[in-house]
């Protein structure tokens, strides 16, 4: 079974530093990887998506990376503003259903 | 972008009532709806897949006598929580796989989520 880590749990930075989310995964055989977004007791909002054929995907100041044969993805966040303030997840999806990670908790501090 | 609703957004029941939560793809047609759910502070779990006109699949752990699903159209998926308790108390999140003619579309869209509080 998929298993999705991401590392770290939480991070603190203050503005404007630039920052990156580190997620892997066990089961290299993936459709595609998804970053998303998640305001406290909100639902989802989707950041970014990479299809397995892909190496990276941009969006603002957003980039996301994908190394499929070591298991890992990146989110590259640039010039961080404390309205980045929020929980980060990544999903990758073999074929169907999306498999979360546990998610890293972000802080910027103005 | 396809737009994922759900109905009610926050509900409270007293322990032992049944609970409906509605999915609707408002502007496509979704053949496959996926059901999750967030407990405090833990990630998303897969609860079940939902096909329009067939029975769903449960993940293993996930009692499908007490977790309803049942999708009857291309946009419209619901989960009843029966005879809920307070463990019930979660965060429901569904998900519609998009269906385009002519290929096969991985991309999903979720919904806004639910919030369960069972007392």
């Amino acid at each position: 079974k998929q298993e999705v880590t991401q590392i770290p749990a939480a991070l603190s930075v203050p503005e404007g530093e630039n920052l990156v989310l580190n997620c892997s995964f066990t089961d290299s055989a993936i459709y595609n990887l998804q970053w998303f977004r998640q305001d406290p007791g909100k639902g989802l909002t989707s950041l970014l998506l990479i299809q397995s054929s892909q190496r990276e995907q941009t969006s603002g100041r957003l980039n996301a990376s994908l190394d499929k044969s070591s298991g890992r993805s990146t989110l590259y966040i640039a010039a961080s503003q404390p309205g980045d303030s929020a929980t980060y997840l990544c999903a990758v999806a073999p074929l169907g259903q999306f498999y979360f990670g546990t998610g890293t908790s972000l802080t910027v501090i103005p | 972008g396809a737009v994922v609703s759900q109905h009610p957004s926050r509900v409270i029941c007293k322990s032992g009532t049944s609970v409906k939560i509605e999915c609707r793809s408002l502007d496509f047609q979704a053949t496959t709806m996926f059901w999750y759910r967030q407990f405090p502070k833990q990630s998303l779990m897969l609860m079940a897949t939902s096909n329009e006109g067939s029975k769903a699949t449960y993940e293993q752990g996930v009692e499908k006598d007490k977790f309803l699903i049942n999708h009857a159209s291309l946009t419209l998926s619901t989960l009843t929580v029966t005879s809920a308790h307070p463990e019930d108390s979660s965060f429901y999140i569904c998900s519609a796989r998009i269906r385009r003619a002519g290929e096969y579309q991985e991309t999903q869209y979720f919904g806004p989520g639910t919030r369960l509080l069972v007392l």
